[in-house]
């Protein structure tokens, strides 16, 4: 049973274009969610995350949009760079537990173009 | 400061040959855990260790995995009689204590 449904699988935009990434969960005890970014041959680097008692999160070029009763959240890149070109994967964890471990998407691979 | 560390980078292991895969995690960092990423995957769980203690064993896939971290900072992640099916992707991630984990370059495994 897959816990986050990631989508779209992969993603092309233009230069300075926006960049929208969707994931869904089924999982109500979620109670933190997270955007990683991995470049090849690199681990995940955190991007940005949000909690659900907020609807909104934006840091820079990057905000996650969150819906609590759809249990659905969003990854938005603006003004999207080359540099942007990347996979990147939304998580999901349920700090209940006092664990922490993290359940991810299946990425998304995104190409920017110049 | 340095970040999560994992070494060895590539490994190329015959199919039945036992495998160690080492993590050095950020300094003074209590919680570490230990993924699979399969090719085009995202990361699995698999492990994590809260100082010395393995608290969550769930995501091992069998027993041929075994992982410790005996003085709760450099972590090992042991794979007996390796299979094609364990070629991935292993990350290490150590956490302060909490939600950010901050994740390893990862160790390459290819089981010939």
């Amino acid at each position: 049973q897959q816990q986050v449904k990631q989508s779209p699988q992969s993603l092309i935009v233009q230069k300075g274009g926006i960049s929208i990434i969707n994931c869904a969960y089924e999982n109500t005890a979620f109670d933190y969610f997270p955007w990683y970014q991995q470049f090849p041959g690199k681990g995940p680097a955190l991007l940005i995350a949000i909690r659900p008692d907020v609807s909104e999160k934006k840091e820079g070029r990057f905000t996650i949009s969150f819906n609590k009763s759809a249990k659905q959240f969003s990854l938005h890149i603006m003004d999207s760079q080359p540099g942007d070109s990347a996979t990147y994967f939304c998580a999901a964890t349920d700090s209940g537990g006092s664990n922490y471990k993290l359940t991810f998407g299946k990425g998304t691979l995104l190409t920017v173009n110049p | 400061g340095a970040g999560v560390s994992q070494s060895p980078r590539y490994k190329v292991a015959k199919r039945g040959q036992d495998v160690a895969l080492r993590c050095d995690p950020i300094s003074g960092h209590v919680s570490l855990f230990w993924y699979q990423q399969a090719l085009g995957q995202g990361p699995e769980f698999l492990t994590y260790f809260q100082n010395e203690a393995q608290l969550d064993k769930s995501g091992l896939p069998s027993d041929r995995f075994f992982a410790e971290r005996p003085e709760g900072s450099v972590s090992t992640l042991k794979i007996q009689r390796t299979q094609q099916e364990d070629s991935a992707v292993y990350l290490c991630a150590s956490s302060r204590q909490g939600y950010t984990q901050y994740f390893g370059p990862g160790t390459r495994l290819t089981v010939l």
